[in-house]
């Protein structure tokens, strides 16, 4: 069965460090990953996603996220964090076996950037 | 830059009361998808359109919901007879030919008393 995993509830960050935020994923086939960002009270904004080929993806916002089949991980990262990322962010993932491409969520990671 | 587009961006409404979320996907995406969000939990899919037809529907689509096409440009939810618990925000989505990219609209959110 499909599922995606997102380790941590919380991330405390200070601004101007780096960032990192967690995702594990379970398919049968192949994944197509996906990170999307919520902030209070609107919709869900697509960050950045893994189809194929290079394992580091680059984003919006100066967000990237490392794709490692090995580990059956997708982590997103950012080299120094703002403030304005303070925000919930969702991995999805999709099975490439599906034909019918929903995308499965994790249960979401908000993230606090602390000045 | 072309966006999901949702009407209302809240609906209060009675239980036991039918209500109709619209969406306006991407004017070239051909699948189309409802999520909804309860609040403080995970996203979870409802249903998957394509070719104006469902072609996948999660255990929560049930005989309570349904979607249409009801011209080249609206994708619409229906809720039939509310309940407490379809209190929710309520997302669209649409994506190109393959599928490789969700793009969400801001969400409805539903509150049903």
């Amino acid at each position: 069965a499909q599922s995606v995993a997102q380790p941590e509830d919380q991330v405390n960050v200070a601004e101007g460090n780096p960032l990192t935020v967690k995702c594990t994923y379970s398919v049968s086939g192949n994944p197509y990953l996906f990170w999307y960002v919520q902030y209070p009270n609107r919709g869900l904004q697509f960050l950045l996603k893994y189809i194929t080929g290079d394992n580091l993806v680059k984003g919006s916002y100066g967000f990237e996220a490392e794709f490692n089949k090995s580990q059956t991980s997708f982590h997103l990262k950012k080299p120094s964090a703002l403030v304005s990322d303070s925000a919930l962010y969702f991995c999805a993932v999709r099975d490439n076996l599906d034909s019918n491409y929903q995308l499965i969520w994790g249960a979401g990671t908000k993230l606090i950037i602390k000045p | 830059e072309p966006e999901v587009t949702q009407t209302p961006s809240h609906q209060v409404t009675q239980m036991g009361q039918e209500v109709i979320l619209r969406c306006v996907p991407i004017s070239n995406h051909l699948y189309f998808y409802w999520y909804r969000q309860i609040l403080g939990q995970k996203v979870e899919f409802l249903v998957s359109f394509y070719n104006n037809e469902i072609s996948e529907k999660s255990e929560i689509f049930d005989d309570q919901f349904s979607v249409e096409r009801p011209d080249g440009s609206n994708f619409t939810l229906k809720i039939r007879s509310t309940k407490l618990e379809d209190s929710a925000m309520y997302f669209c989505a649409s994506s190109d030919y393959d599928g490789t990219g969700q793009f969400f609209g801001p969400g409805t959110r539903l509150t049903v008393l």
